[in-house]
């Protein structure tokens, strides 16, 4: 079973508008972390944002924000006011608390922001 | 401060050769990641280097597949052998400490590998 979900492999966006992208992931690991990165076609991973499970609040870091939601297993980015620069691939990631360290990916969202 | 960094940007080779790939991390991160990414795909876990402590090879997707680590600084991953279907980036990601859902990882722009 996939531990992290991406449904959406393409997404657009106007704008200016504000954009989700989706992500569901699956662990019984009471101790675990969420990450956002994006990759543009430069090919380098960007660190956006992180969730940690015992976090109470849902992480935000300027334009970006985490949607948490524990019960369901979610952890949706929200941009908002995007920009032409954040056409990229984004990609979800969870790091179990037992693991050795290393992160789970999603097969990513490619996201294009329309002007 | 410098971040990652990865050599060569780019390697094309013809199959069956041997090929290195080099990982600088980032000053004072301890823990050390390869990761393997095809086109089109999400990342692949290959191998991890934390400290002095024995690898986590658990990713390496055959033996032609090594890698070393001198202390907490460079990396070389080692593909023997070189098949078309390794053709991929190659990724290389440090982090402070490993242990901790928290720790963030940040990762180098990549080696991309194709074998023709």
């Amino acid at each position: 079973a996939q531990k992290i979900t991406q449904t959406q492999p393409g997404m657009f966006v106007q704008e200016k508008e504000a954009v989700t992208l989706d992500c569901t992931y699956d662990t019984s690991d009471p101790s675990y972390g969420l990450f956002w990165y994006k990759q543009p076609s430069s090919g380098e991973m960007i660190f956006l944002i992180y969730q940690g499970s015992y976090d109470q609040q849902n992480a935000t870091e300027g334009r970006y924000s985490l949607n948490f939601q524990k019960a369901r297993k979610s952890a949706n980015l929200v941009i908002s006011a995007s920009q032409l620069g954040d056409s990229a691939m984004y990609f979800c990631a969870m790091r179990e608390g037992r693991s050795q360290g290393n992160l789970i990916f999603g097969k990513g969202t490619k996201l294009s922001v329309k002007p | 401060g410098a971040g990652v960094s990865q050599s060569p940007s780019n390697k094309v080779t013809e199959k069956g050769k041997d090929v290195e790939l080099r990982c600088d991390p980032i000053s004072g991160h301890t823990a050390l990641y390869w990761y393997r990414q095809r086109l089109g795909q999400g990342l692949e876990f290959l191998i991890y280097f934390q400290g002095n402590s024995a690898p986590d090879k658990s990713g390496l997707p055959s033996d032609r597949f090594s890698a070393e680590r001198t202390g907490e600084s460079v990396s070389t991953l080692t593909i023997q052998r070189t098949q078309q279907e390794d053709s991929a980036v190659y990724l290389c990601a440090s982090s402070r400490r490993v242990g901790l859902a928290t720790d963030t990882q940040y990762f180098g722009p990549g080696t991309r590998l194709t074998v023709l």
